[in-house]
């Protein structure tokens, strides 16, 4: 089975900049997506293959990927900003694989 | 604009089914792949299933393979999750989602609709 691992929680300052890792076994061969969940609400997609940003998304969201290592970068981290992020990657023993997910908190 | 309305969830005990419905609007439902995901109580996404536009491919999450059924009815623009020999373990808010073009990715969520399963 495929498994993508995430430190469970990362502290920033407003303004600052913000990188959540997401490691799993030659992930930088495939495409990483990123999603966004605020307490008592959906999920929100904010980077999908690798570096890419859906329409909507502020450009102070961005992705890379080297290695093993997926990042997902907020560039001068807003209050707002301030919830659970899960990277997800495809693999072909288990279609879909979500990373345990990264508590954000600004402070 | 896209909408993703879940239906069905509620209270059930083990061993029994459940289905749940899942209504879409604002898009050509027939054209798009579309996903199951669901999240425990203070835990992270799990990915459930995925089903083809047309139906006819469906590929399964390991923990629900032979007992979750995903199937779709265009005509109708409805995602169903068919849930037989529900477990504790399977409680859970469960969201549908649309497939991005990119493959294999959530791009619209919905809402989600909550699934307790009593021993």
């Amino acid at each position: 089975s495929y498994e993508l691992a995430q430190p469970p929680s990362l502290s920033v300052s407003p303004g600052q900049t913000a990188s959540i890792t997401c490691s799993g076994d030659k992930l930088g061969d495939k495409y990483a997506s990123w999603y966004q969940q605020k307490p008592g609400q959906s999920p929100v997609l904010v980077i999908y293959q690798t570096d890419k940003r859906p329409s909507g998304i502020p450009e102070r969201f961005s992705g890379s990927s080297s290695g093993n290592t997926a990042t997902l970068t907020i560039s001068g981290t807003q209050a707002m900003d301030e919830a659970d992020y899960y990277c997800q990657a495809w693999d072909r023993s288990t279609y879909v694989t979500f990373g345990g997910g990264t508590k954000l908190t600004v402070l | 604009q896209v909408q993703l309305v879940e239906s069905g969830g509620g209270g059930v005990q083990s061993g029994r089914s459940l289905r749940l419905s899942c209504a879409a609007s604002g898009f050509t439902f027939s054209s798009y792949p579309m996903h199951w995901v669901r999240q425990a109580p203070g835990k992270g996404l799990e990915w459930v299933g995925l089903i083809a536009y047309d139906g006819v491919n469906k590929f399964y999450a390991d923990s629900v393979e032979g007992r979750f059924t995903i199937f779709r009815d265009n005509s109708r623009s409805t995602l169903y999750l068919q849930m037989n020999s529900l477990r504790a373990e399977d409680s859970a808010v469960y969201y549908c989602g649309r497939d991005h073009s990119s493959g294999w990715v959530v791009d619209f969520w919905g809402q989600g609709t909550l699934v307790t399963v009593s021993s």
